[in-house]
């Protein structure tokens, strides 16, 4: 059976900190996704990263950047420069080829970023 | 467009009432999926449809819950009778696979549900 494990619960920064969000999971499939959700205190859930088990290139998006390490199964996230808008619960998730889309996620990290 | 839209995003209702929470999925989406959300269990899939037909059920935690998609613009998530333990967040997701067959689910606002 699949596993998301995001083994920090809380992290507290100060803005302009890097930060780094760690991921690992667990999955039977060889052809499996991976993926980044953000809830920001309002509640909802924002989609952030998609990313196919063949796909091992890390990903670069403004502060944001991604590391895919299938050899230890984790895909790890982090924040450049933070800021306090970046304080939110963090979810990461997985998604089986088997699965057709649905969804197993992590507990969750939630980051608080200060002034 | 306007996203997934679920309604209501508030409810307070008393145990041993019924409960209706609906779903308007992105258009074109194929598939729609309920999670439920709570501190203790975290996010978990409840039942997700393919085309409006149910494929998996497994995550429904009673026969109290039921889940219907009469077409593809509408899904509804019905909690009868409800109980205390059942307050939870009830999001709504919908994503389109096509080819890919795992695309980014989409999420709706959540019903914030309180079962007093």
């Amino acid at each position: 059976a699949q596993k998301v494990t995001q083994a920090q619960t809380e992290i507290s920064v100060v803005e302009k900190e890097d930060v780094t969000l760690d991921c690992v999971y667990e999955t039977r499939d060889t052809t499996y996704y991976l993926f980044w959700y953000k809830q920001p205190p309002s509640g909802e859930l924002v989609f952030l990263i998609r990313r196919n088990s063949f796909d091992e290139q890390n990903e670069i998006s403004g502060r944001y950047s991604w590391n895919f390490q299938k050899s230890t199964s984790s895909f790890n996230f982090t924040i450049t420069a933070s800021q306090v808008v970046d304080s939110a619960v963090y979810f990461c998730a997985l998604s089986e080829i088997s699965g057709y889309s649905t969804l197993t996620f992590g507990k969750g990290t939630m980051l608080l970023v200060s002034p | 467009d306007a996203g997934v839209i679920q309604s209501p995003r508030h409810e307070v209702t008393e145990m041993g009432q019924e409960v209706t929470l609906r779903c308007k999925p992105i258009s074109g989406h194929d598939y729609l999926f309920w999670y439920r959300q709570t501190m203790m269990r975290g996010l978990e899939l409840l039942i997700y449809f393919n085309n409006n037909v149910p494929i998996d059920d497994s995550g429904m935690p009673e026969d109290r819950f039921s889940a219907k998609m009469p077409n593809a613009s509408f899904s509804t998530l019905k909690i009868q009778p409800s109980e205390p333990r059942d307050s939870a967040v009830y999001f709504c997701a919908s994503s389109h696979t096509g080819q890919a067959r795992s695309t980014e689910a989409f999420f709706g606002q959540g019903t914030r549900l309180t079962v007093v």
